[in-house]
């Protein structure tokens, strides 16, 4: 059974950080584009960024580029996002998803909330 | 970036009846090479994380009921869902992999 699983969530304040994780399971993880994708309250979907199976391959919203970081441990089968500068408008629930063939993004963890608020 | 506008935004449909959302991308995303859309519809209900029904347009996902079904090409696209159930009150999402950033529609909110 495919399992992803994010933690990291929470209240911070703007300008804060925080680091998101995503673990998966029940598949070859390493094989996989995966991707972070949000929800603003009262809002819909946003894509946020992706990585490649390798790590090689780096794409971020125009909304988090030079805040946000993406990266991988497939050793761990893991995935991140390490958020700076964050503010008001990136409070949302962060999901993490799995990119099957040809960028369609198939599957989906449970969510972690963000928070951002003084 | 291509824009993804769906229409409408909120749709009350009877049990049984059918309910039709419309997605229209600013930019063609039919790729010619292949011939396929390169959209998605997604199922989104409260609490729970998103549950890809459709990709290529109309290509149901397994284990999505066919009461369940995409069309379109080009730039205007439709999800159809032929007779409403409980279980089908959701939020539903188009959204366009044709190019990066992948962007997604509004959203529409189905309720019986």
């Amino acid at each position: 059974e495919v399992r992803l699983v994010e933690s990291g969530g929470g209240l911070v304040k703007p300008g804060g950080s925080l680091r998101l994780s995503c673990e998966a399971s029940g598949f070859t993880f390493s094989d996989y584009t995966m991707n972070w994708v949000r929800q603003t309250p009262g809002k819909g979907l946003e894509w946020v960024s992706s990585m490649d199976y390798g790590g090689t391959y780096v794409f971020y919203a125009d909304s988090v580029k030079g805040r946000f970081t993406i990266s991988r441990d497939n050793a761990k089968n893991s995935l991140y996002l390490y958020m700076i500068s964050l503010r008001p408008d990136d409070t949302a629930v962060y999901y993490c998803a799995r990119d099957g063939a040809a960028m369609i993004t198939d599957f989906w963890g449970q969510g972690t909330l963000v928070t951002v608020s003084s | 970036d291509i824009v993804m506008t769906q229409s409408p935004d909120s749709l009350a449909v009877s049990l049984g009846e059918r309910a039709t959302i419309n997605c229209k991308s600013s930019h063609s995303i039919l790729y010619s090479s292949n011939n396929k859309n390169f959209l998605s519809w997604y199922q989104h209900k409260s609490g729970q994380p998103p549950k890809l029904l459709i990709s290529w347009a109309s290509a149901r996902e397994s284990g999505v009921p066919d009461r369940f079904s995409g069309s379109g090409s080009g730039t205007n696209f439709t999800l159809s869902i032929s007779s409403l159930q409980v279980e089908d009150v959701a939020i539903y999402y188009c959204q366009q992999y044709f190019r990066t950033p992948r962007t997604f529609g509004q959203g529409t909110k189905v309720e019986i």
